[in-house]
């Protein structure tokens, strides 16, 4: 069973302050990692990809990736109250035409104004 | 920005009754995807279309559920005999490149089954 773990949370943070989410894997043939934001009700939105090793930096957010240690993160500097939603961490691995994403639970972040 | 299309965006049926959820994948995407969401919990893979056939299904994905493609625009999920545990959020995605930019879902399809 390959799997995505992230702490459900919540997490609260005080707006203007950095976030920071986590997430590990289970499938070390996992190759891309993927940071989408959920809104209560709504459907998930694409925020981040990575697929190397290290840092990306996207506005006000980064995600980090380390492969040895099967571990993925998302933080989000200068929170806003625009920023509560959950964040769901996804895996997938290449496969040809059956390439997938497997999701994480999700953390639910709450940015208090 | 293009936009998967999912409709209806509410459905209620009785428990036993066959469902039909249809998307509409973004034009120039050739991966499609079905996930689903129950309440509070994560979202499930379901099934995975590709060049006209399932590339791959979950342990989910028995033989109460189905997918078609009836047209070049149209990808729908049928849901034959239903039961209360399949109420859920019902996602469709597709992408062009789902290894470098992932997926684009739709707004889903809420199914409550009573």
């Amino acid at each position: 069973q390959k799997e995505v773990e992230q702490n459900s949370g919540p997490l609260s943070v005080p707006e203007g302050a950095i976030a920071s989410l986590n997430c590990t894997y289970s499938d070390r043939v996992s190759q891309s990692f993927f940071w989408y934001r959920q809104y209560s009700g709504k459907s998930p939105e694409l925020i981040m990809s990575i697929y190397s090793n290290g840092d990306k930096e996207d506005g006000r957010f980064t995600a980090q990736l380390n492969k040895a240690s099967q571990y993925v993160s998302l933080l989000i500097r200068d929170s806003q109250p625009s920023d509560s939603a959950t964040y769901l961490c996804a895996g997938g691995r290449s496969g040809g035409s059956n390439y997938k994403l497997t999701f994480g639970k999700g953390t639910l972040l709450t940015v208090n104004p | 920005e293009p936009e998967v299309t999912q409709t209806p965006s509410h459905q209620v049926t009785q428990m036993g009754q066959e469902v039909i959820l249809r998307c509409v994948p973004i034009s120039n995407h050739l991966y499609f995807y079905w996930y689903r969401q129950i309440l509070g919990q994560k979202v499930e893979f379901l099934v995975s279309f590709y060049n006209n056939e399932i590339s791959e299904k979950s342990e989910i994905f028995d033989d109460q559920f189905s997918v078609e493609r009836p047209d070049g625009s149209n990808f729908t999920l049928k849901i034959r005999s239903t039961k209360l545990e399949d109420s859920a959020m019902y996602f469709c995605a597709s992408s062009n490149d789902p290894a470098a930019g992932g997926y684009t879902f739709g707004s889903g399809t809420r199914l409550t089954v009573v």
